[in-house]
């Protein structure tokens, strides 16, 4: 199947500060990433849907100027999460997808803000 | 609203077999998958679903009915390593995935 890279795979930041976590399509270009978050023993949180070259499109209750996404190009997209509070210590997850079959998924990012 | 139901826990022994069960009201529909993930890690794909009846993969195999609103995912010869969470989701209209909670699967000797 089709591989997603995603760095890092965890990252410990301190409050404050912002983090980025990229996902990347290697083999195929993926015309929409969704960005997921997952607490402990919790469902996938969808948290935004980009299409490359355009906005991202965020679910409700998800901040925009907190989380930011960029899809530059159809194989990268990326996640800084500003401002960095530990509330926001949660394992990050991306997908790729061309929108009609299956969506692949990039190895996760465990971040933790101390 | 858009819903996902399936077990929160099972139990199955080495060697048997478990089918999880997933029931599903989404605003449309284009396709049901299956996922399986193991704690600290991305979901893995498993299977997908979008026609009425029984996909077989191996030792997994996946079952749809789309009038039932209704998905299993049936796993034989159950090993250790099959211990983890399995997620249904469904695609909606909008191509967007639906997802249910997941159903911890442990797997006694």
């Amino acid at each position: 199947g089709a591989v997603v890279s995603q760095h890092p795979s965890w990252v410990i930041c301190k409050s404050g500060t912002s983090v980025k976590i990229e996902c990347r399509s290697l083999d195929f270009q993926a015309t929409t990433m969704f960005w997921y978050r997952q607490f402990p023993k919790q469902s996938l949180m969808l948290m935004a849907t980009s299409n490359e070259g355009s906005k991202a499109t965020y679910e409700q209750g998800v901040e925009k100027d907190k989380f930011l996404i960029n899809h530059a190009s159809l194989t990268l997209s990326t996640l800084t999460v500003t401002s960095a509070h530990p509330e926001d210590s949660s394992f990050y997850i991306c997908s790729a997808g061309t929108g009609d079959t299956e969506a692949f998924f990039g190895q996760g990012t465990r971040l933790t803000v101390v | 609203g858009q819903n996902i139901d399936q077990p929160t826990e099972m139990t199955a022994t080495e060697g048997a077999i478990v089918q999880i069960n997933c029931t599903y009201q989404t605003s449309g529909f284009n396709g049901l998958f299956w996922y399986q993930q193991h704690a600290g890690e991305a979901p893995t794909f498993l299977s997908y679903n979008v026609l009425d009846g029984l996909e077989e993969k191996g030792r997994f195999s996946s079952f749809l009915s789309r009038s039932k609103g209704y998905s299993y995912l049936l796993l034989k010869e159950l090993q250790m390593k099959d211990s983890a969470s399995y997620l249904c989701a469904v695609m909606d209209s909008n191509y967007q995935l639906i997802w249910g909670a997941g159903t911890k699967l442990i797997i006694k000797p």
